[in-house]
């Protein structure tokens, strides 16, 4: 079945060490998405990208670094840099092709990372 | 303002009863609208797009209204199935997406 794959399911870190969040899927889908997600809070777009090897910063962007290698592939870097970095940590993808009816650019969530910061 | 707005709630209903939720949005150009839903400490799920004329799918009906820039959710006869957190998400152009905070509802036995 297609989807995405997310890895680690859990993970933790201590502070000053770079993590980095595996998201893999296999829809076919052009653009794919990191997001947070923090308790009372919409989920925030960290980096965003539409074609291989091409990305751009999201809204919270600071403490992040992500690649795009290949089109099933965007992994995130969570950085020493990042100062709250316990959250938990979404990647999504969507089809993002042109002509599509309203409604059809649809956001395919993986499973999720929680990170924790001891 | 925020993008998209949403009421917290939360909701308690008792099982069986109807339930509404609306969230608004900012920009007016926005082409896309969906519900999804989301459990406890999991991803959330596409559970409807939302149509300009509206669509119903089963016990859910979703509705959009452009004059007012609101959409909203119906939930009828509810089930203890469907206790989760409802966002609602505004995709403006294609890579933008905008999500709510999430209205919590919790049916009760």
């Amino acid at each position: 079945d297609g989807g995405i794959t997310q890895s680690p399911k859990y993970l933790f870190r201590k502070e000053g060490q770079n993590v980095t969040l595996s998201c893999e899927q296999n829809l076919n889908h052009d653009a794919m998405y990191w997001y947070r997600q923090d308790p009372g809070q919409g989920l925030r777009l960290i980096y965003y990208s539409q074609i291989v090897n091409d990305f751009q910063k999201g809204d919270i962007a600071e403490g992040y670094s992500v690649s795009r290698e290949k089109k099933e592939s965007f992994p995130l870097t969570v950085t020493s840099a990042q100062k709250n970095p316990t959250a938990f940590y979404l990647c999504a993808s969507s089809p993002l092709r042109q002509g599509l009816t309203s409604g059809a650019n649809v956001l395919t969530f993986g499973a999720g990372s929680r990170l924790t910061v001891l | 303002r925020k993008e998209v707005e949403q009421d917290p709630g939360p909701f308690n209903v008792p099982e069986g009863a109807t339930v509404a939720f609306n969230c608004t949005y900012s920009n007016s150009a926005s082409q896309s609208f969906f519900w999804y839903r989301q459990d406890c400490r999991k991803e959330p799920k596409l559970l409807m797009s939302v149509y300009s004329s509206g669509n119903e799918d089963g016990r859910f009906t979703a509705q959009l209204n452009r004059a007012s820039q609101y959409i909203s959710l119906l939930i009828r006869d509810s089930k203890l199935s469907d206790s989760a957190t409802y966002l609602c998400v505004v995709n403006p152009t294609g890579n933008q997406f905008y999500f709510g905070t999430g209205t919590s509802l919790t049916v009760i036995p």
